[in-house]
């Protein structure tokens, strides 16, 4: 069955560094893959979307890639902030579905 | 544009009680779906509708009934409550195809059965 792994739970990082969240997939192979925020009590907010042809993608701070042969995802964030602590969501699709992983919960430290 | 938007925010019920979560979107979306997000575990899909008149059953739709009488709503519907289904409830609507698989979230409801 397709399985999603995100990197430990809960990430601190000091505030100014990078972030960088892993999103392992196995058993299928996902046609895009999408990155969500989600912050305590709220639904998750979509951040970006990367496709199968694509190997990296960048919004601001934020950049993303996806290594098909690795079957996997790297989410960076640069020059961190308190304001990015959040927990963040791996989102492959594939065989016609999204398959939501369990997140990371990142903590900014100032 | 409201968005999503889901009600109530929070709910108790009784083992046995039926209830219908409340969502609505004004995007002109026709994907609309539902999940469950518990503690643990990803956001796992319940039902969902690609348009007015159809749904489709999802990973986990055991216990939920949900129609789709107009592009805007799409309710869920649980016909005999049970401790199993204390969870968080999101709705999602998106476009379907292009490049608008973007899923827009509602703030969700959190359902507590005693």
């Amino acid at each position: 069955s397709q399985k999603i792994e995100q990197n430990s739970e809960a990430l601190n990082i000091q505030e100014g560094k990078t972030a960088t969240l892993t999103c392992n997939y196995t058993n299928y192979s996902p046609a895009y893959l999408q990155w969500y925020r989600q912050d305590p009590g709220r639904g998750p907010v979509f951040l970006l979307l990367i496709r199968e042809n694509e190997k990296e993608k960048r919004k601001e701070r934020l950049k993303v890639t996806f290594d098909t042969t690795l079957k996997q995802s790297l989410f960076h964030i640069t020059a961190s902030q308190p304001a990015d602590s959040a927990t963040y969501l791996c989102v492959p699709f594939g065989n016609e579905k999204l398959t939501f992983g369990t997140g990371t919960r990142l903590t900014i430290i100032p | 544009n409201a968005g999503v938007t889901q009600t109530p925010k929070f709910q108790v019920l009784k083992t046995g009680q039926s209830m219908t979560l409340q969502c609505a979107q004004d995007m002109n979306h026709e994907y609309m779906s539902w999940y469950r997000q518990d503690p643990g575990m990803g956001l796992r899909l319940i039902h969902y509708s690609v348009g007015a008149g159809i749904t489709d059953q999802g990973e986990v739709p055991n216990g939920y009934n949900v129609s789709r009488s107009t592009t805007e709503d799409f309710p869920l519907r649980l016909l005999s409550a049970a401790p199993s289904q204390t969870s968080v409830y999101f709705c999602a609507s998106s476009y379907l195809g292009g490049d608008q698989e973007t899923q827009y979230f509602g703030p969700g409801t959190r359902l507590l059965v005693l």
